[in-house]
């Protein structure tokens, strides 16, 4: 089954414990992003990395990490966690280049809490 | 960078009724227009699209509308239905790789039976 996998679900933290959220897709995407989903902010990217090895910023991406060393995988690094990155996260990928239609796959959400 | 608007932030209308729900958008250098709705405990969900060359989308009892001199866009949801229930985002993107997204702030559309 075609997905995208998020872990963990919940979580909830401390304020400075460094925290990474797994995301990993199985349909062989090059681009993968991450978005805060906030009430009354709608969606907001935090990174987006076009394939391997190449990430650049989103438009919040302050206090946040990524790496991408494989095609199938998008960590996302809190080094040093914040209550204002209280927030429900969601993973996406879609295909880039020759047969793009620019459909975007969700994962299903991991909810931080950070105390 | 592109600043997209979504109204209303909550709708709430009888089974059977149509449903509209309005984005503006503000660099007329975007040319696509998704709509994704999210269940409950879910990740958001492409329902349909529309690209910058087109004017009118229909799927079924689903309509995108896109009006580029006015930079908005709109979805129509006729003949709703309690499974219709859930938040919708509009987006905007541009380019030819869409790399960048921009969401609006949600409506929470409530069809009551």
């Amino acid at each position: 089954e075609a997905q995208v996998t998020q872990n963990p679900r919940y979580l909830i933290t401390v304020t400075g414990k460094k925290l990474t959220v797994t995301c990993s897709q199985n349909m062989n995407h090059e681009y993968m992003s991450w978005y805060r989903q906030d009430p009354g902010l709608g969606l907001r990217q935090i990174y987006y990395s076009m394939n391997v090895e190449v990430t650049d910023k989103g438009d919040v991406p302050e206090g946040y990490k990524v790496s991408r060393k494989e095609k199938r995988n998008f960590p996302l690094i809190l080094e040093s966690p914040s209550p204002n990155q209280t927030s429900l996260y969601f993973c996406a990928s879609t295909t880039q280049g020759q047969g793009i239609t620019g459909e975007l796959f969700f994962g299903e959400g991991s909810r931080l809490t950070v105390l | 960078g592109e600043n997209v608007e979504q109204h209303p932030s909550t709708l709430s209308v009888q089974e059977g009724d149509s449903a509209v729900i309005k984005c503006t958008y503000s660099d007329s250098a975007s040319n696509y227009f998704p709509w994704y709705k999210q269940e409950l405990g879910k990740g958001p969900q492409l329902i349909i699209d529309i690209r910058s060359n087109v004017g009118e989308k229909k799927d079924q009892r689903i309509a995108v509308t896109l009006n580029k001199t006015a930079k908005h866009f709109s979805l129509h949801i006729t003949e709703t239905q309690p499974e219709d229930s859930a938040v919708y985002f509009c987006a905007a993107s541009k380019g030819l790789n869409f790399n960048k997204f921009y969401f609006g702030s949600g409506t929470k559309l409530n069809v009551k039976p």
